[in-house]
């Protein structure tokens, strides 16, 4: 596709399930980023991978949270023991590579609701 | 003080009327701004950026940026029902490689 594909777009859970959310970059990207979307709120950064390294997780809110891109292609953003607070719009991007100019479309996002 | 700040509106126009958006920043070091258009259930979509002081016009969109007053505005002109949306500013700061959004402004044209 010519796009960021996530997936699912929407996933439903428990609180205290684990849930795992995919992004497929745009083929060549080296660079992908994971931003978190509350209700009302504007899109908060979450982590940037430059290949298969984290460059910057600094907005990962706590150890519940972790992502991987093992083989610098997708990305899996992995939520442990899920909370309530969690629940929402959970976006990824992809870029031919970072700097302040690179800004590329996010995917469709995955709506992840936690009851 | 939040780095971006945006007035979360509702901001009502009538079609066709000019619809002004703006935007305030905190960190004097951003060198880029961005404003996304985001549809309710939709993911935000990139409609204008800017890097320089001045104005950018495309299309039916203008942004405007003001550098020593820390601030950057999006003017829509001839209003269509179909802008109504929640229009989000964006920003990088110096050396970064993630953008900072405000919380958005909602816009509703009325017939």
């Amino acid at each position: 596709g010519a796009g960021v594909s996530q997936t699912p777009s929407n996933k439903v859970t428990e609180k205290g399930k684990y849930v795992e959310l995919r992004c497929d970059p745009i083929s060549g990207h080296t660079a992908l980023y994971w931003y978190r979307q509350s209700l009302g709120q504007g899109p908060e950064f979450l982590i940037y991978f430059q290949g298969t390294g984290a460059a910057d997780d600094s907005g990962l809110p706590n150890d519940r949270f972790f992502a991987v891109r093992p083989e610098g292609s997708v990305s899996t953003l992995k939520i442990q023991r899920t909370e309530r607070g969690d629940s929402a719009m959970y976006l990824c991007a992809s870029s031919p590579g970072g700097g302040p100019k690179a800004v590329w479309p996010f995917g469709s996002g995955t709506q992840l609701s936690v009851l | 003080q939040k780095e971006v700040e945006q007035n979360s509106g509702p901001l009502s126009v009538p079609e066709g009327a000019i619809a002004s958006l703006n935007c305030t920043y905190s960190d004097r070091g951003s060198q880029s701004f961005f404003w996304y258009r985001q549809y309710s259930g939709k993911s935000p979509e990139l409609i204008m950026s800017i890097y320089s002081n001045g104005d950018k016009e495309d299309g039916r969109f203008t942004a405007q940026l003001n550098k020593a007053s820390q601030y950057v505005s999006l003017l829509i002109r001839d209003s269509q029902p179909s802008d109504s949306a929640t229009y989000l500013c964006a920003l990088h700061t110096g050396g970064g490689n993630k953008l900072t959004f405000g919380t958005g402004t909602q816009l509703k044209v009325e017939l």
